[in-house]
């Protein structure tokens, strides 16, 4: 099992720029969480799926971040324009919402900077 | 909405001693708590999940607790090892939803 695959690892942009993060979840799993971690807030649960629909988006911090599932084995998160302020670390997590335990798997992370 | 609370934020400690790592939440109506690992630039390892309605669990020199009522959770490593350096990070699941607090860095000297 490959595990949560996020890409890319690390991504440097400019302020103003466009900003794709990719995921692609644990086969089989119904559930995907995409959270931001930063020295600030901690990590915090931005948007979840379940079978590729969102469910909680109330944790995108504004219009500039969308996120979409296109098909269970794919999700993005998209920032334009991107601000300095985005900085962080992106995870993407998932897990199989029939599981009793519901244990998220945590991808490697996205770390993204915006100068 | 739930609060996640980790005391202290770092601990040094020489290696051989035990480690005691607290977390308390606010919200007492959990489904579950898990300890994870994050060593520095990388991602988050689950060490232990604890079912409410469990009051322990236990992995290899790994022991948490859990007391739902009182909101309290403790993990605690015995013999700790300059390995075992990193950032514990206690998390709480309500629903779907998991709340994480921020941390306690740990750093064993050899």
């Amino acid at each position: 099992d490959a595990g949560v695959i996020q890409s890319p690892r690390h991504e440097v942009t400019e302020m103003g720029q466009e900003v794709t993060l990719r995921c692609k979840p644990i086969s089989g799993h119904n559930s995907l969480f995409w959270y931001r971690q930063t020295m600030m807030r901690g990590l915090e649960l931005l948007i979840y799926f379940n079978n590729n629909v969102p469910i909680d988006d109330s944790g995108m911090p504004e219009d500039r971040f969308s996120a979409k599932m296109p098909n269970a084995s794919f999700s993005t998160l998209k920032i334009q324009p991107s601000e300095p302020r985005d900085s962080a670390v992106y995870f993407c997590a998932s897990s199989l919402s029939g599981n009793p335990t519901y244990e998220q798997y945590f991808g490697p992370g996205t770390r993204l900077t915006v100068t | 909405k739930q609060e996640v609370t980790q005391i202290p934020a770092a601990l040094s400690v020489p290696e051989g001693e035990n480690l005691v790592l607290n977390c308390s939440f606010t919200d007492s109506a959990i489904y579950n708590l898990q300890w994870f690992r994050q060593d520095p630039g990388k991602g988050l390892t689950s060490l232990l999940l604890i079912q409410s309605s469990q009051r322990e669990q236990t992995s290899g020199r790994l022991n948490a607790s859990l007391d739902k009522s009182s909101g309290r959770s403790t993990l605690y490593i015995a013999a700790s090892q300059p390995g075992d350096s990193a950032t514990y990070l206690c998390a709480v699941r309500n629903d779907y939803k998991l709340s994480f607090g921020a941390g306690t860095t740990v750093t064993v000297r050899a």
